[in-house]
């Protein structure tokens, strides 16, 4: 089974531009996770998707919006890209996202906004 | 508060031997999971090992166990026999709730280098 994938693997953009990463899960997982992590605040949870509804929020500022598709992938969007955006950004799914559910994550996209 | 501590910013330990990452978690949840990640330099979350509030045994994974102590919320990461390819990030993580599409909560990571 093929594991989640996620495009582009690395991004360079400049402070006020938006950007758009995206994330294939894991063939039957119909949950979608994305994390940011950077080296000051380590990992830190973004949104979870799940059949097309946003089910839980983290605390990060409206710039940051993702959805997903009727096939379960998902995209999340940055817009007006701040210097502290750089980071590794990572998708995780699973199967319904339930308690115990393992989150399956993909390899990342490494944001730099210069 | 923080929810996860992992009090060891790097451990150092030799092939073959067996180490302890530590990890102590904080809820009022009587229900929760724990996991531990490893991220190696490329950058990939790897899924270890699982290990529920409700269970009465420590999980275990071929050489990767998990020393649950509930009365003191600690759940530490043993892995016994380490190899070259151990050398990574470490990461101990917890789901609370019953509820669906709740959100993993990380630690600072431990990063651990096996040496030959």
């Amino acid at each position: 089974k093929a594991g989640v994938t996620q495009t582009p693997r690395y991004l360079i953009k400049t402070r006020g531009q938006q950007v758009t990463l995206s994330c294939s899960p894991i063939s039957g997982h119909r949950s979608v996770s994305w994390y940011q992590q950077t080296p000051g605040q380590g990992l830190q949870f973004l949104f979870e998707y799940f059949s097309e509804t946003q089910r839980n929020k983290g605390n990060f500022p409206g710039r940051f919006s993702g959805r997903q598709f009727s096939n379960s992938r998902s995209e999340m969007n940055v817009s007006t890209l701040e210097l502290g955006d750089s980071a590794l950004y990572l998708c995780a799914s699973s199967p319904s996202g339930g308690r115990i559910d393992e989150q399956y994550f993909g390899p990342g996209t490494r944001l730099t906004v210069t | 508060a923080q929810k996860i501590t992992q009090t060891q910013p790097g451990m150092f330990v030799q092939e073959k031997e067996a180490v302890t990452l530590d990890c102590t978690y904080d809820t009022s949840d009587p229900s929760y999971g724990l996991f531990w990640y490893k991220q190696p330099s490329s950058g990939e979350m790897i899924f270890l090992i699982y290990q529920g509030s409700y269970d009465q045994q420590n999980a275990t994974e071929g050489r990767y166990s998990l020393n649950f102590q509930k009365a003191r919320k600690s759940a530490n990461l043993v892995i016994s026999a380490s190899q070259l390819g151990d050398s990574a990030m470490y990461f101990c993580a917890m789901r609370e709730g019953w509820g669906a599409g709740t959100a993993l909560i990380f630690g600072k990571g431990t990063t651990l280098s096996v040496s030959s």
